[in-house]
């Protein structure tokens, strides 16, 4: 079992509609989370980063993180064509020596306009 | 802001070639990553360097890969001989602190 498992998609869904992202993981240990968006042919950039369980807002981006299931969400609200993009979770832990990320494979998600 | 620099943007080499790839990180960011994303997969770690000195460098394949920030700036990763399942996109990330990392947008390796 990989550490972090993400459904790759692809995922298409027209323009305006709720998109759910998520990621699993087997590493208890992980205690930050976060939600890099990378384009075609660019580097991941940081789209949301949270500590622990819990809800993050940002906009028209909300993250989930239940760690006694240790799943994690993306949830995109009135989605929009710029959208179009693959969106990577990424997990750490927090002791030294435990700092490195550990990504999941991406999920490609296109917004129809 | 400046971003992270990277060169080249894409290199294709025949296997057992030698390539070299540069960056240049955001200024004042004392860390400095290098990572692997091969197509269809998240990053990988190769490398981290705080300053000029290695933290984490597990995952490098040190047979054929090497690395060095020199004077805790700019770094090079260096790959000889270079296999098929070296083709991959490198990344350059940089960090002042461990929260966000800044990627640069990459350099596309192919190697026949």
């Amino acid at each position: 079992q990989k550490e972090v498992e993400q459904d790759p998609g692809p995922l298409s869904v027209p323009e305006g509609a709720i998109v759910s992202l998520n990621c699993t993981y087997s590493n208890s240990a992980f205690q930050y989370f976060m939600w890099y968006r990378q384009y075609s042919r660019k580097g991941p950039e940081l789209l949301m980063y949270t500590y622990s369980s819990g809800n993050k807002e940002d906009g028209r981006f909300t993250a989930q993180v239940d760690k006694s299931s240790k799943y994690i969400s993306l949830f995109i609200r009135d989605s929009q064509p710029s959208d179009s993009a693959t969106y990577l979770c990424a997990m750490r832990g927090s002791g030294a020596g435990s700092y490195q990320l550990t990504f999941g494979k991406g999920t490609k998600l296109s917004v129809i306009p | 802001e400046a971003g992270v620099a990277q060169s080249p943007r894409y290199k294709i080499i025949e296997k057992r070639q030698s390539v070299a790839f540069w960056c240049n990180p955001i200024s004042g960011h004392a860390t400095l990553y290098w990572y692997q994303q091969i197509l269809g997969q998240g990053p990988k770690l190769l490398i981290q360097f705080q300053n000029n000195g290695v933290v984490d460098d597990s995952q490098l394949p040190k047979d054929r890969f090497s690395a060095e920030r020199l004077k805790g700036v700019d770094s090079t990763l260096k790959i000889q001989p270079a296999k098929l399942e070296d083709s991959a996109v490198y990344l350059c990330a940089s960090s002042r602190l461990a929260r966000e990392l800044f990627f640069g947008e990459g350099s596309r390796l192919t190697v026949l």
